[in-house]
């Protein structure tokens, strides 16, 4: 089966640094993906990792350590419309599918 | 480059009434998943078509059913409908080839009330 854990809400202060963590069990590991969404829109894609290490995409990072089934989303110079839900997803558990399975969503609120 | 459109946008029937969502894919995708996703929850796997066949499914009852048609648009069938079963319908789509896969891109959703 497939456990994917992240905090429910973070709340931080407009220009700040937020560390969104995720952990995983899961039966098989085909990379994992974090989707920004906001209220009442579709997910958009943000990153993907399947090796171990971090990924940078302008403001927004993304590590993973597949030995300790972790990874983070790290959201850099914070601005008020990064206020979403931000959810980590695991893709597996064949190489040859494209099943993601989610975690519950970690709900940032950006304060002035 | 068109995205993934979904439709309809919402949607409400009672209890025991049938159900077809329908998506449309991104130009250039072959495979579409189908997610639903309760109120304060992440997405939930239903199943994934490929070349017009389902290529996995997840933990969905069989009245949960889809197609995929030439063109890679997709429907999703729901009978018998129950109240838990309210929710946004999100569909995905992607492109997978030889060594290659993209990340999914998402629809807006269809939001289905059950009364």
């Amino acid at each position: 089966g497939q456990n994917i854990d992240q905090p429910t809400e973070m709340t931080a202060t407009e220009g700040a640094i937020v560390q969104i963590n995720c952990t995983y069990q899961t039966s098989g590991f085909n990379g994992l993906f974090w989707y920004q969404q906001h209220a009442g829109e579709a997910p958009t894609f943000l990153s993907y990792n399947v090796l171990d290490g971090l990924e940078e995409k302008g403001r927004f990072s993304s590590f993973l350590s597949r030995s300790k089934g972790y990874s983070y989303l790290l959201l850099k110079e914070l601005q008020m419309k990064d206020s979403a839900s931000y959810l980590c997803a695991v893709k597996g558990p064949r190489s040859n599918d494209y099943k993601l399975s989610f975690g519950a969503g970690t709900t940032v609120t950006v304060r002035a | 480059e068109t995205g993934v459109t979904q439709s309809p946008t919402h949607l409400i029937k009672t209890r025991g009434q049938q159900v077809t969502l329908r998506c449309s894919s991104q130009s250039g995708h072959n495979t579409v998943s189908w997610y639903q996703q309760a109120l304060g929850q992440g997405p939930q796997f239903i199943f994934q078509y490929y070349r017009e066949e389902e290529n996995g499914r997840g933990n969905f009852p069989p009245r949960f059913s889809g197609l995929q048609f030439p063109n890679y648009s997709s429907e999703l069938n729901v009978n018998a409908l129950e109240l838990d079963d309210s929710a946004l319908y999100l569909c995905a789509s992607s492109f997978i080839g030889a060594g290659q896969q993209q990340p999914q891109h998402f629809g807006d959703g269809t939001r289905l009330s059950i009364l």
